[in-house]
């Protein structure tokens, strides 16, 4: 079946510092990949499009400068989080559509984020 | 997208069917119903998704109603492990398409 991978899948970083986060295909090509953040008891909440080779496309009150996404190939999208704060404090989930037109979205593990 | 409905909680005994209902009213003839689960701290799992017809796999059945507006996933036989919370989603199948997420039921499966 397609799996999604994603690493780490804990961090715990200083405020101020910087976070990558890699999501990948393992096993089929992703023309796009998502990147959802949860808080505690709530539902996933969006942040950003990732189409590869393209510009990400970011949600509404999503900041692009601080929530940096590449994605270089049609198996890796990396999320950035830059100069993390306390607020930023969650659990960061990616997916992934596989090329196949009508296919579902495949789940990364999840990442927990943990800014002191 | 079309909105869903589904209620906050759920509880089964280990063992029995669980049926959880989703309400879709508004939905689209393009637009399929997804449903997928989140164990705790865990990425969500896709399990199932279906167009108009009743659908079933290894891991649930989906039943939907004639008129489309609502469906029911169905775990024949639930275990401790299907404790989750269980989301329905309705969207156009395809790809670059944003799944909009609700809170989703939460399923507990007690011995």
């Amino acid at each position: 079946g397609a799996v999604v991978s994603q690493h780490p899948s804990r961090v715990i970083c200083k405020s101020g510092t910087s976070v990558k986060i890699e999501c990948r295909s393992l096993d089929f090509q992703a023309t796009t990949m998502f990147w959802y953040r949860q808080f505690p008891k709530q539902s996933l909440m969006l942040m950003a499009t990732s189409n590869e080779g393209s510009k990400a496309t970011y949600e509404q009150g999503v900041e692009k400068d601080k929530f940096l996404i590449n994605h270089a190939s049609l198996t890796l999208s990396t999320l950035t989080v830059t100069s993390a704060h306390p607020e930023d404090s969650s659990f960061y989930i990616c997916s992934a559509t596989p090329l196949v037109v009508g296919e579902t979205q495949y789940f990364g593990p999840g990442t927990r984020l943990l800014v002191l | 997208d079309a909105k869903t409905t589904q209620p906050p909680s759920m509880d089964c005994a280990e063992g029995r069917a669980a049926n959880l209902p989703c309400n879709h009213s508004t939905i689209s003839g393009n637009e399929y119903v997804y449903w997928y689960r989140q164990i705790h701290s865990q990425g969500p799992q896709y399990i199932i998704h279906g167009l108009k017809n009743n659908e079933t796999n290894e891991m649930a059945s989906l039943i939907i109603t004639e008129d489309r507006k609502s469906s029911t996933l169905i775990l024949p036989h639930a275990t401790l492990r299907d404790t989750a919370v269980y989301y329905c989603i309705v969207d156009n199948a395809g790809n670059n398409r944003k799944l909009i997420w609700g809170l989703g039921t939460s399923l507990a499966v007690n011995p």
